[in-house]
């Protein structure tokens, strides 16, 4: 398994770039790392996916390096509503199947 | 478009009772999920289906029986319920291995006293 370790929280003020970083040392070759976000009482909710460099959307970017140990979700210029919690996630390639471990999660609490 | 609908939103056991979550998906997807999330806590894999007739276990399938015979549905069987199994259970689909993102049910919140 690809085991992933993030930092447990963080805090920002509204308008603040915000990057959280997500260590996978033991990522294999065929996985993408995936970020997810969740709001108290609901489902986690897919926000970006990459395999290496950048790959941006409307909503973030991440940022992976070369070796691919590690990647980085960045919200540009946060707000209130973005307080929430995020996952990365490293797909692993279990015996005939796809098994999906979500690991603590960062908690990002966006203050005014 | 429903997306992924578990029943029931809110169901409260007693010890030892048994009782099933009910989970459908109306996107064809072929991987399934079953994920419980306790207070202020991760999600936690419970089982976990690549297709029909297919499933097996996550981090934690004690205490926990799933099936999957049609594509669209994906039951989860609690037998003897106890109280470290108060949680809210999330069921989760995708449509293939590695990429693609995960969609999720809203939650089944589970008291069991």
């Amino acid at each position: 398994l690809a085991k992933t370790t993030q930092p447990i929280s963080m805090d920002s003020y509204e308008g603040q770039e915000v990057n959280i970083t997500c260590s996978h040392n033991n990522i294999a070759t065929n996985d993408y790392i995936t970020w997810y976000q969740q709001f108290p009482s609901q489902g986690p909710r897919f926000i970006i996916q990459g395999y290496k460099t950048k790959v941006t959307n409307e909503v973030a970017s991440l940022f992976i390096p070369a070796d691919r140990k590690s990647s980085t979700l960045s919200l540009p210029r946060v707000s209130l509503s973005d307080t929430a919690v995020y996952y990365c996630l490293v797909g692993d390639q279990g015996t005939g199947g796809f098994k999906t471990i979500f690991g603590a999660g960062t908690r990002l609490f966006v203050k005014a | 478009n429903a997306g992924v609908t578990q029943t029931p939103k809110f169901r409260i056991l007693k010890i030892g009772q048994s009782m099933t979550l009910q989970c459908t998906q109306d996107m064809n997807h072929n991987y399934m999920y079953w994920y419980r999330q306790d207070p202020g806590m991760g999600l936690k894999l419970i089982y976990y289906s690549v297709g029909a007739g297919i499933t097996d276990k996550g981090e934690v399938p004690n205490g926990y029986n799933v099936s999957r015979s049609t594509t669209e549905d994906f039951p989860l069987r609690l037998e003897l319920a106890a109280p470290s199994q108060t949680s809210v259970y999330f069921c989760a689909s995708t449509r293939g291995a590695n990429t693609g993102e995960l969609f999720f049910g809203e939650g089944s919140r589970l008291t069991v006293l």
